[in-house]
């Protein structure tokens, strides 16, 4: 019930191209949906988020799209450059006390020049 | 502000010793959480923290302990180090999480090797 299901575990994309990463949920408590980005040796950063009363959302080249129904949410990358190869985390969080954020497994994403 | 940071950086430990990884950050916030990165398996929580003299476990926290003296300084406690505790470790914090939408700040990590 707290798992976060991402896919896939690697990811390799032409420059220009558009890399998709997906995750599901089961918790239906979970109301909001970060994604983080870890470049080599760093931390996470947060990317974006959304929460459930919107399906999509966007911040320049990086589009959430959320399926409510089928609790399901994605990460697109639009025009996807060498310096957007890096380690894609989704993740949920829920209203508690503390709100934990379950994080899921990552994406490694490598953007060929 | 210099946000979260962490010392060491990386640290080879033998079996059976002893350590505490520090974490400090600057933007006064209240929660802080500790957690465990191996590969493949994303981020696991090991502690978190409320506010200053409150903790509380996460989703694995055998084989360590924390304390929470200073709103600023979270230090995570390895009592044996065994070679299951080998991982990257990442120190975070956000200002609050009543609504469950703050934004956690990660540290750069500490690299731990146990042989």
């Amino acid at each position: 019930q707290q798992q976060v299901k991402q896919s896939p575990q690697s990811l390799i994309v032409q420059k220009g191209g558009i890399p998709i990463i997906n995750c599901a949920y089961e918790n239906t408590a979970f109301d909001y949906f970060p994604w983080y980005q870890q470049f080599p040796g760093k931390g996470p950063a947060l990317l974006i988020a959304i929460r459930p009363d919107v399906s999509e959302k966007k911040e320049g080249r990086f589009t959430i799209s959320f399926n409510k129904s089928a609790k399901q949410f994605s990460l697109h990358i639009m025009d996807s450059q060498p310096g957007d190869s890096a380690t894609y985390f989704c993740a949920a969080s829920g209203p508690s006390s503390a709100s934990k954020i379950i994080f899921g497994s990552g994406t490694r994403l490598s953007i060929r020049p | 502000n210099a946000g979260v940071t962490q010392t060491p950086k990386f640290r080879i430990l033998k079996i059976g010793q002893s350590m505490t990884l520090q974490c400090t950050q600057d933007m006064n916030h209240n929660y802080m959480y500790w957690y465990r990165q191996d590969p493949g398996m994303g981020l696991k929580l090991i502690y978190y923290s409320v506010g200053a003299g409150i903790t509380d476990k996460g989703e694995v926290p055998n084989g360590y302990n924390v304390s929470r003296s200073t709103t600023e300084d979270f230090p995570l406690r390895l009592e044996l180090a065994a070679p299951s505790q080998t991982s990257v470790y990442f120190c975070a914090s956000s200002y609050s999480a009543a609504s469950g939408s703050e934004t956690q700040y990660f540290g750069p990590g500490t690299r731990l090797l146990v042989l």
